[in-house]
């Protein structure tokens, strides 16, 4: 079964501090896809980056960097110099490939951390 | 802009009342879905539409209903007999992906809806 598990369910730093927050997930497929997305106050969901199963580089993006280890079924995303902004609720998310499902595949989504930085 | 729109973003219902929550989107996308979100929970599947006048359920179904009449708009109905309706709802959209490539959903602001 698939399962996308986010251990940390608050974290609070100071701004400027690095922050890592960390996803597991368990899937028994070969071909997947991971996701992070940001929810602010406002709570519209923002998609942040999408990853395939099969490309273990890291990605940085500005300050968002993220890891992807196969061998520990993790994908955690770091911030680095954390701002007030980035204070939200973040989510990782796992969906499977199907070849047979027109594209389409539901996605599952960890239980989430919030975020607090502190000026 | 292109986007996807949700309205209202409150919503108040008597108990044992169906309510209707619209959810519209300007982005050409084929899929669209509908998540319920709990406090300190993560987003749960309700149900999804690959095309129009085609849906499944999701993982929590029950209790609601939804139609998919235009590419555009697919609005989500709580019934009452949806025995715990409190919740934050989330609308979203994204493209098929191809060769079994699975793209990411992009989502709408949200309607909170309260059971009074």
């Amino acid at each position: 079964a698939q399962k996308v598990t986010q251990a940390q369910t608050e974290i609070s730093v100071v701004e400027k501090e690095d922050v890592t927050l960390d996803c597991v997930y368990e899937t028994r497929d070969t071909t997947y896809y991971l996701f992070w997305y940001k929810q602010p106050p406002s709570g519209e969901l923002v998609f942040l980056i999408r990853r395939n199963s099969f490309d273990e580089q890291n990605e940085i993006s500005g300050r968002y960097s993220w890891n992807f280890q196969k061998s520990t079924s993790s994908f955690n995303f770091t911030i680095t110099a954390s701002q007030v902004v980035d204070s939200a609720v973040y989510f990782c998310a796992l969906s499977e490939a199907n070849m047979f499902s027109g594209g389409y595949n539901k996605l599952i989504f960890g239980a989430g951390t919030r975020l607090a930085v502190h000026p | 802009d292109g986007g996807i729109t949700q309205s209202p973003k409150y919503l108040f219902r008597k108990e044992g009342q169906n309510v209707t929550l619209s959810c519209e989107q300007n982005l050409n996308h084929d899929a669209m879905y509908w998540y319920r979100q709990d406090p300190g929970q993560g987003l749960r599947l309700i149900y999804y539409s690959q095309i129009v006048n085609d849906f499944q359920k999701g993982d929590i179904a029950e209790g609601y209903s939804v139609s998919r009449e235009k590419k555009e708009s697919f609005p989500l109905t709580v019934t009452s007999a949806q025995k715990n309706p409190t919740a934050f709802y989330l609308c979203a959209s994204s493209i098929f992906g191809t060769s079994g490539g699975v793209n990411e959903q992009f989502f709408g602001p949200g309607t909170r809806l309260t059971v009074l």
